[in-house]
């Protein structure tokens, strides 16, 4: 069980593009994704928090209008990369929390974006 | 501010052997804790957590919690290359809305 699928897997794109990035949780009900960003040899980063149904809450940082999360469903959270840039290029990961019956929810992690922006 | 704390690494150790994995964090209210493996260039993935202090096994992993004195570790017996990754030690509290605090990882490699 918990499982969650990120599509696509790696992506390449153009300067000055946007690129939608999905993650899905297949076997639970997510109300709490989490977004995250790694660069090589670096750890984990938090971004953002997406609730269904409620605007995003953003890490300090990391911004909003560039970096736009949607939390449609219980199973459905989007993060769309506007304007990318070289530097946008990186390794970008969800995870969907699994409510833990009153302890902090356990995170599942999709496998992960591969963002390559030329 | 909340910290997690975890050697870096790496940490070497030699098949077949125990490797010891720790993990110190600040926050006295801490509740739940968790160990992820993340092999280069994948995700991390959930090895297991642990709430109350004492031992928690799953197959050869051991997650022993003292919260006393604020650390939580992870064994991992009879190591195999396999086991060659780095390991993230992830903090949380006791209720949903508590953030997760993440250390860095250690890297861990079983020689043959």
């Amino acid at each position: 069980g918990a499982v969650v699928s990120q599509h696509p897997s790696w992506v390449i794109c153009k300067s000055g593009t946007s690129v939608k990035i999905e993650c899905r949780s297949l076997d639970f009900q997510a109300t709490t994704m989490f977004w995250y960003r790694q660069f090589p040899k670096q750890s984990l980063m938090l971004m953002a928090t997406s609730n269904e149904g409620s605007k995003a809450t953003y890490e300090q940082g990391v911004e909003k209008d560039k970096f736009l999360i949607n939390h449609a469903s219980l199973t459905l959270s989007t993060l769309t990369v506007t304007s990318a840039h070289p530097e946008d290029s990186s390794f970008y990961i969800c995870s969907a929390a699994e409510p833990s019956g009153g302890f902090t929810d356990t995170q599942y992690f999709g496998p992960g974006t591969r963002l390559t922006v030329l | 501010q909340k910290e997690v704390e975890q050697n870096s690494g790496p940490l070497s150790v030699p098949e077949g052997a125990i490797a010891s994995l720790n993990c110190t964090y600040s926050d006295r209210g801490s509740q739940s804790f968790f160990w992820y493996r993340q092999y280069s260039g994948k995700s991390p993935e959930l090895i297991m957590f642990i709430y109350s202090n004492g031992d928690k096994e799953d197959g050869r992993f051991t997650a022993q919690l003292n919260k006393a004195s604020q650390y939580v570790s992870l064994l991992i017996r009879d190591s195999q290359p396999s086991d060659s990754a780095t390991y993230l030690c992830a903090v949380g509290g006791m209720d949903s809305n508590y953030q997760l605090i993440w250390g860095a990882g250690t890297k861990l490699i079983i020689k043959p």
